[in-house]
């Protein structure tokens, strides 16, 4: 199947440093990208879905000046958590897909705020 | 009420055994349902997308109620490596994005 990539698969900062993840589709141009967070013993929740080009949509809830989202080319999206907090310690996952087929997810990043 | 809900679990099992998780879905509008796998601090990879008729594979089956908006995963012969957490997922389109239930979790023991 499709192969996507995160970068970096953790990270540990200290409050108040801002973060960036990386997701890329490695073998295929994705229309769309989904960033997801799931912190222990919960699902995985959606935060925004990402068209190349446009901007993101946000879930409700999901501060978009917190988690900055940029899609600037088909294989690339990134997430920048800004300021970050020991409360946005969690599982970042993002999916790429390619119009309406199988969603391809990428293999996660652990972020630790101390 | 969550849009997807699940057996909380977990679910023990002797290797061999055979087990069954359901899940329901609140949004009647859901056209795609599916079963993702999930391993301790990996991502989720698809297991089997869920069809109205039913469908099966290998030792897995999944069948899907719309009237009753149910939808299951029966497991035989259970392996030591089927365990994992077990996501039941639907989504209203192939342009929607996915929702994910909190997942179950299975132990297969020997």
């Amino acid at each position: 199947g499709a192969v996507v990539s995160q970068h970096p698969s953790w990270v540990i900062c200290k409050s108040g440093t801002s973060v960036k993840i990386e997701c890329r589709s490695l073998d295929f141009q994705a229309t769309t990208m989904f960033w997801y967070r799931q912190f222990p013993k919960q699902s995985l929740m959606l935060m925004a879905t990402s068209n190349e080009g446009s901007k993101a949509t946000y879930e409700q809830g999901v501060e978009k000046d917190k988690f900055l989202i940029n899609h600037a080319s088909l294989t690339l999206s990134t997430l920048t958590v800004t300021s970050a907090h020991p409360e946005d310690s969690s599982f970042y996952i993002c999916s790429a897909k390619v119009f309406q087929e199988t969603q391809y997810f990428g293999p996660g990043t652990r972020l630790l705020v101390l | 009420r969550k849009e997807v809900e699940q057996d909380p679990g977990p679910f023990n099992v002797p290797e061999g055994a055979t087990v069954a998780f359901n899940c329901t879905y609140s949004n009647s509008a859901s056209q795609s349902f599916f079963w993702y796998r999930q391993d301790c601090r990996k991502e989720p990879k698809l297991l089997m997308s869920v069809y109205s008729s039913g469908n099966e594979d290998g030792r897995f089956t999944a069948q899907l109620n719309r009237a009753s908006q149910y939808i299951s995963l029966l497991i035989r012969d259970s392996k030591l490596s089927d365990s994992a957490t077990y996501l039941c997922v639907v989504s209203r389109s192939g342009n929607t994005p996915l929702v994910f239930g909190k997942g179950t979790r299975l132990s297969v023991i020997a």
